[in-house]
């Protein structure tokens, strides 16, 4: 079964500085797909970034960046120049591969920026 | 840019009442989702929908859930008889095709509480 594994509950950073949400995912899969989402205050899902299992760059949006490292297992999310906007639950969300393709979710990181 | 639109965005209803929550995917998109929110929780998928048909539904869709695509414009998922713990924000979702690389864009969500 694929699990995706977010063990931070919550983070705090200062204001311009660089930080890194950690996620691990589990699956037999070869082909995969990786998702980080945002969620601020008001509760929408807002999309950030997405990799998937065979690319072999990074993937980046702007100052988000997804630190894959495939032996690992992992794909963890970096903010960098973090601003006060960035305060929000951030999910990493793994698609599955069987004919639904729903997404599968961590239980989230709440970043919290510092002025 | 296109969006998922949902409605209503807050729905407060008494238990055992009946209640649909409405979605209007984006129109060239084929998959449709519904996931749910309980309050600081991770979100949970509930079920998929593919060619005028559930193509996956989790534990949690049991028989009081029911999902429509009455035209071809919506996408609506009813609770025949609340409970106190379906309280929660669902979200719809939909994706352009299958596969592991496509985004789900997800509405902004319908704050369901149940009293």
């Amino acid at each position: 079964a694929q699990k995706i594994t977010q063990t931070q509950p919550g983070m705090f950073v200062q204001e311009k500085e660089a930080v890194t949400l950690d996620c691990t995912y589990d699956t037999s899969d070869q082909s995969y797909g990786l998702f980080w989402y945002k969620q601020p205050s008001s509760g929408e899902m807002i999309f950030l970034i997405y990799q998937g299992s065979y690319d072999e760059q990074n993937a980046t949006e702007g100052r988000y960046s997804l630190n894959f490292q495939k032996a690992r297992k992992s794909a963890n999310l970096v903010i960098s120049a973090s601003q006060l906007g960035d305060s929000a639950m951030y999910f990493c969300a793994m698609r599955s591969t069987d004919s639904s393709y729903k997404l599968i979710f961590g239980s989230g990181t709440r970043l919290l920026v510092r002025p | 840019e296109p969006e998922v639109t949902q409605t209503p965005s807050h729905q407060v209803t008494q238990m055992g009442q009946e209640v649909i929550l409405r979605c209007v995917p984006i129109s060239n998109h084929l998959y449709f989702y519904w996931y749910r929110q309980i309050l600081g929780q991770k979100v949970e998928f509930l079920v998929s929908f593919y060619n005028n048909e559930i193509s996956e539904k989790s534990e949690i869709f049991d028989d009081q859930f029911s999902v429509e695509r009455p035209d071809g414009s919506n996408f609506t998922l009813k609770i025949r008889s609340t409970k106190l713990e379906d309280s929660a924000m669902y979200f719809c979702a939909s994706t352009l095709t299958g596969g592991t690389d496509y985004e789900q864009y997800f509405g902004p969500g319908t704050r369901l509480t149940v009293t």
